[in-house]
């Protein structure tokens, strides 16, 4: 079974800061896809960046990098130079062979102007 | 926009009703996914469809069911409806899913949800 651990309910940057969220997870799996969602108000699901565990590389997106440590079973994300339109919740998800996206319980993330 | 639609948006109802929740996935999908955000369970998987049969069943309660239909458009049944059902249920979509077992990337892209309030 997979299990995804968000220990942070609440998180909060200042506008042009940057912030790191964190994430642990847990899998039987040897082939496994990690992911952050991002969750504005207005309940859209969004992918923001995933990382495949195979690969040891760290994924980027724009200002979005993640620090994936396999062996520790930790995936966290980092925002930099956040912005106002990044205030929502972060959903850390992780997807094995059965496909079925499994989610931690969310950071919400405040940003301060 | 995703390209998954669902509906309704909103639907307000009262305990003991069923509901029915639809979704399209994006043209071309195959594999249709349901989940439900809830305040106490957090988002949890529900049940996913591909090309009409039932893949995988996650923490869906037996008043609850789902299909998926030939024009690949699929709807989530819920019934006898109680307090704690009140939820956002979204749908997604993906592609071909890889084969069983062997994990492959499938970007799973998400409806805008139905939220359920039952009173």
């Amino acid at each position: 079974a997979q299990t995804v651990t968000q220990s942070q309910p609440e998180m909060s940057v200042q506008e042009a800061e940057t912030v790191t969220l964190s994430c642990t997870y847990d899998t039987s799996e040897s082939d496994y896809y990690l992911f952050w969602y991002k969750q504005p108000p207005s309940r859209q699901m969004i992918l923001v960046i995933r990382q495949e565990a195979y690969k040891q590389q760290n994924a980027t997106e724009n200002r979005f990098s993640v620090n994936f440590q396999k062996a520790a079973k930790s995936f966290s994300l980092k925002i930099s130079d956040s912005q106002l339109g990044d205030a929502a919740m972060y959903f850390c998800a992780s997807q094995g062979g059965s496909e079925k996206l499994v989610f931690g319980k969310g950071t919400k993330l405040t940003v301060n102007p | 926009d995703s390209g998954v639609t669902q509906t309704p948006k909103h639907l307000i109802t009262a305990t003991g009703q069923r509901v029915t929740l639809r979704c399209s996935p994006r043209s071309g999908d195959l594999s249709v996914y349901w989940y439900q955000q809830s305040l106490d369970q957090g988002l949890q998987f529900l049940i996913q469809y591909y090309n009409g049969e039932e893949r995988a069943k996650g923490n869906i309660l037996e008043r609850f069911s789902a299909q998926q239909f030939p024009d690949l458009h699929s709807e989530l049944n819920l019934s006898s409806l109680e307090l704690g059902d009140s939820a956002l249920y979204f749908c997604a979509s993906s592609a071909n899913p890889g084969l069983a077992g062997y994990s492959s990337y499938n970007e799973q892209f998400f409806g805008p949800g139905t939220r359920l309030t039952v009173l």
